[in-house]
């Protein structure tokens, strides 16, 4: 019930591409959902988040699409840029501010 | 956004000496900051809690005679590696929740790479 199943491990996506990440979890009590960017040897900073009472959320070129039924939201990067090429991690925060984190995805942008 | 300082980036150390990571939020007060841990290609694993001026809870597993966490102020916490060994290598990482702010608002450290020879 704690779990956030993250999928695909890794994506490679030509440039100029969309780049999407999906995510999955169970537990509807669940009220924050972040999306985290982590570059090798670096700390993960945080990109974008959405609340459940939205369905989607866009900064400049990046996405956040929220199904609540399904319990799914997903991540798109438009027009990929070899920059982007990092490690992305979603999260959801439990009603305890426990920070449950899917496995990663490793994004390559090939120029 | 607000800045967590982490301090030293990179440590080597032989085994059976202590190791203090410094975790300093820049700009704003933190109520309570998260160590996290995390092995290569893996996401990370949630060592402990630590609420400013109280003992840290720990995450089952997490031995706390062995990782020291001390949070004397609002803008400080400490990790302390007793007696580091090689398994303790890893990458280190805290984190900060803004005091009074949304929930979910976390920003992390740049992490601290731990070598124990």
């Amino acid at each position: 019930q704690q779990q956030v199943k993250q999928s695909p491990q890794s994506l490679i996506v030509q440039k100029g591409g969309i780049s999407i990440i999906n995510c999955a979890y169970e537990n509807t009590a669940f009220d924050y959902f972040p999306w985290y960017q982590q570059f090798p040897g670096k700390g993960p900073a945080l990109l974008i988040a959405i609340r459940p009472d939205v369905s989607e959320k866009k900064e400049g070129r990046f996405t956040i699409s929220f199904n609540k039924s399904a319990k799914q939201f997903s991540l798109h990067i438009m027009d990929s840029q070899p920059g982007d090429s990092a490690t992305y991690f979603c999260a959801a925060f439990d009603s305890n501010y426990q920070l449950i984190w899917g496995a990663g995805t490793k994004l390559i942008i090939k120029p | 956004g607000a800045v967590v300082s982490q301090h030293p980036s990179r440590v080597i150390c032989k085994s059976g000496t202590s190791v203090k990571i410094e975790c300093r939020s820049l700009d704003f007060q933190a109520t309570t900051m998260f160590w996290y841990r995390q092995f290569p290609k893996q996401s990370l694993m949630l060592m402990a809690t630590s609420n400013e001026g109280s003992k840290a809870t720990y995450e089952q597993g997490v031995e706390k005679d062995k990782f020291l966490i001390n949070h004397a102020s609002l803008t400080l916490s400490t990790l302390t590696v007793t007696s580091a060994h090689p398994e303790d290598s890893s990458f280190y990482i805290c984190s900060a929740r803004v005091a009074g702010g949304l929930t979910g608002e976390l920003f992390f450290g740049e992490g601290s790479r731990l070598t124990v020879l």
